[in-house]
């Protein structure tokens, strides 16, 4: 069964304190693997897409990585505005729903000034 | 401001009521979702339609009926609900659903059911 399992559920972090957010994925084919960061309340931005192993995007503070089995979303010298759920999903290469996608349960991070 | 735009932005309901929620997009693209997101629990795929086709059908019940009435157009008609379907109601439309591209969510339609 196709699992996105992300790590942390929460994670605190002082203004400045570098850290990483896992992914890690269980799938038969990957198309592509995203990220997303959503408000409370509010429906989930998009960040980035990752399609191959040892891919990396930046933006700002957050970097995107990708392996075959996990995705790391690392944040320097994060923010208060950093202040976000997190959330990973992956696309699959069979099958009826290949540009469906199957989210993980995010990895809400608090940054305290 | 993603392009997709939800209305309602808040919903409360009686398990006998009937409503709707519309998704718009002006992002030219021609495939539309409907998620459902619980606290505590991921995103849940409910539907997707592709150039207006239904595509997928994520074993909803019958009282959640989707209507697509063009690619830019997507609405979900609400009837006899029950507390537990209270969650925030995502859209999301994405260039084509068998294409490996990004989606773009509206902001949700939080809905109440009492």
């Amino acid at each position: 069964e196709d699992q996105v399992t992300q790590s942390p559920e929460a994670l605190r972090l002082q203004e400045g304190e570098s850290s990483s957010l896992n992914c890690s994925y269980t799938v038969s084919g990957l198309r592509g693997l995203f990220w997303y960061r959503q408000d409370p309340g509010k429906g989930p931005e998009f960040l980035f897409t990752l399609y191959s192993a040892g891919e990396e995007k930046e933006k700002e503070r957050l970097k995107a990585t990708l392996t075959k089995k996990e995705s790391f979303l690392h944040i320097t010298a994060p923010k208060p505005e950093d202040s976000a759920t997190y959330l990973c999903a992956v696309q699959v290469n069979y099958g009826g729903s290949q540009g469906n996608l199957i989210f993980g349960k995010g990895t809400k991070l608090s940054v305290k000034p | 401001e993603t392009g997709v735009t939800q209305t309602p932005r808040h919903l409360v309901m009686g398990m006998t009521n009937k409503k709707s929620l519309k998704c718009e997009q002006h992002l030219g693209h021609n495939a539309m979702y409907w998620y459902k997101q619980s606290a505590k629990k991921p995103l849940e795929l409910m539907f997707v339609y592709n150039f207006k086709e239904q595509t997928e059908n994520n074993s909803v019940p019958s009282r959640f009926s989707p209507e697509c009435p063009n690619s830019s157009h997507l609405f979900l008609h609400l009837h006899t609900l029950q507390p537990e379907d209270s969650a925030l109601y995502l859209c999301a439309s994405s260039q084509d659903s068998t294409m490996n591209t990004e989606a773009f969510f509206g902001q949700g339609t939080r809905l109440t059911v009492v």
